[in-house]
């Protein structure tokens, strides 16, 4: 069974950065499909923010282009984000997910507070 | 970016009822391979959201039939046949068409 799950921290100072990754099992990130991150605001607006893709590309919203970066370890079967200078409209809920078009697996997500 | 506006922002249903969620975008969301990249997620309580139907008719595995998505190019609508408890939550459209990907606005399904 695809199983994706997000861990990081639950609070971030505004102008630092936000890190949170995405542990993979039950399917190898390098076999196939793109990886992204996806996040919830509150309220109900939905981001997609971009994704690394099984060969190692990546593709970002141009919204965040110049804040955000996709990696990944293949090794351990993870990929990250890390979004940059951070304020508090980036307050969300973030999920990672499994994507060819359509997302087709999810993370639980992690609530992310942007706060001094 | 391609902008999806959903209607209604919220609706109340009665158990066993029809609902009908439209989802019109900004731009054709016919891709240059002939397919079109319209789809629909359900947003639970407390849970990640889910796919529910692809390419906008295709129901994504164990999806009820009565989930049925329809529509082209610029106009899509998601029915949902008999509204059971289940069914209530957050639905929103999404296009991966054009990028950057986008979301619509969500329309909450609730009880009357």
């Amino acid at each position: 069974e695809i199983q994706l799950q997000e861990s990081g921290p639950g609070l971030v100072k505004p102008s630092q950065s936000l890190s949170l990754t995405c542990s993979v099992t039950g399917y190898t990130i390098t076999s196939g499909y793109d990886w992204s991150w996806i996040r919830k605001f509150p309220g109900n607006k939905m981001e997609w923010m971009g994704y690394i893709s099984y060969s190692g590309s990546t593709n970002y919203n141009p919204s965040l282009k110049s804040r955000i970066s996709i990696t990944r370890d293949t090794s351990k079967n993870q990929f990250f984000l890390q979004l940059n200078s951070v304020t508090t409209e980036d307050t969300a809920t973030y999920y990672c997910a499994r994507s060819d078009w359509e997302f087709d697996y999810w993370g639980q997500g992690v609530m992310v507070t942007v706060s001094s | 970016d391609v902008v999806l506006t959903q209607t209604p922002v919220s609706l109340s249903v009665t158990l066993g009822d029809q609902a009908s969620i439209s989802c019109r975008s900004s731009q054709s969301l016919e891709y240059s391979d002939g397919y079109t990249y319209l789809e629909w997620y359900l947003q639970k309580p407390g849970q990640s959201p889910q796919l529910l139907i692809y390419e906008v008719s295709n129901r994504f595995s164990g999806v009820p039939d009565r989930f049925i998505g329809s529509g082209s190019g610029t106009d899509f609508t998601l029915k949902i046949s008999r509204v059971e408890p289940e069914d209530l939550g957050v639905y929103y459209c999404f296009q991966a068409t054009h990028d950057p990907w986008t979301f619509g606005g969500g329309t909450k399904l609730e009880l009357k």
